[in-house]
């Protein structure tokens, strides 16, 4: 089992806040993505990065992939209540046995 | 498109019943996965297919079966239900193997 940690796992902001969430491992992966889920519905890939150092960006949302490939983080600028949900981390597994590992998850809420 | 489709939406069980969660694509996508989902715990794979005829086991495979036999659909086979077992269950497709659509999940609890 590959364990991906994010923290934290609840984040309750305002509206109008920075937030950043984080996603670690020991393990190496050969790409990693990142999920929206909002209650009662499954993930919505947002991005997947794959080279070590990338960073992506999906207007107010930054994503950045490590040097090693072992963590990567997601950074949201001026956030909004639509922002609000459960974001899911998810690593590629780097032997090709078509596996994503996921996160632990964090719980984003932001206040009007 | 409807894309990823799964029933029940809601189940309840008793201890040592048996269902099938029903799962079918209309995307022809090779790909198929079941994950379950614990709160706190991220999402775990149970078993995937590459294609039609072929499945594997995933991370949590244990008091679970599946079959392929058609490129659209995956169903989920629980034959003695466990309380250990209620969690939110989802499925999920791929052309490639990267880039999962995910269906909007079964809510199941075993009493």
């Amino acid at each position: 089992t590959q364990l991906l940690e994010q923290s934290p796992q609840f984040l309750s902001i305002q509206e109008g806040e920075n937030l950043t969430v984080y996603c670690n491992s020991s393990s190496v992966f050969s790409s990693l993505q990142w999920y929206r889920q909002e209650p009662g519905e499954g993930p919505v890939l947002l991005v997947t990065v794959v080279t070590g150092g990338e960073v992506k960006k999906l207007k107010r949302l930054t994503f950045q992939f490590g040097d090693a490939r072992k963590d990567s983080s997601l950074h949201i600028t001026a956030a909004q209540p639509g922002d609000t949900g459960l974001y899911l981390c998810a690593g590629v597994d780097q032997t090709g046995a078509n596996n994503l590992f996921f996160g632990t998850g964090t719980r984003l809420t932001v206040i009007p | 498109n409807a894309g990823v489709t799964q029933t029940p939406k809601f189940r309840i069980l008793k201890i040592g019943q048996s269902m099938t969660l029903q799962c079918t694509q209309d995307m022809n996508h090779n790909y198929m996965y079941w994950y379950r989902q614990d709160p706190g715990m991220g999402l775990k794979l149970i078993y995937y297919s590459v294609g039609a005829g072929i499945t594997d086991k995933g991370e949590v495979p244990n008091g679970y079966n599946v079959s392929r036999s058609t490129t659209e659909d995956f169903p989920l086979r629980l034959e003695l239900a466990a309380p250990s077992q209620t969690s939110v269950y989802f499925c999920a497709s791929s052309y490639v193997e990267e880039k999962l659509f995910f269906g909007s999940g079964t809510q199941l609890s075993v009493l």
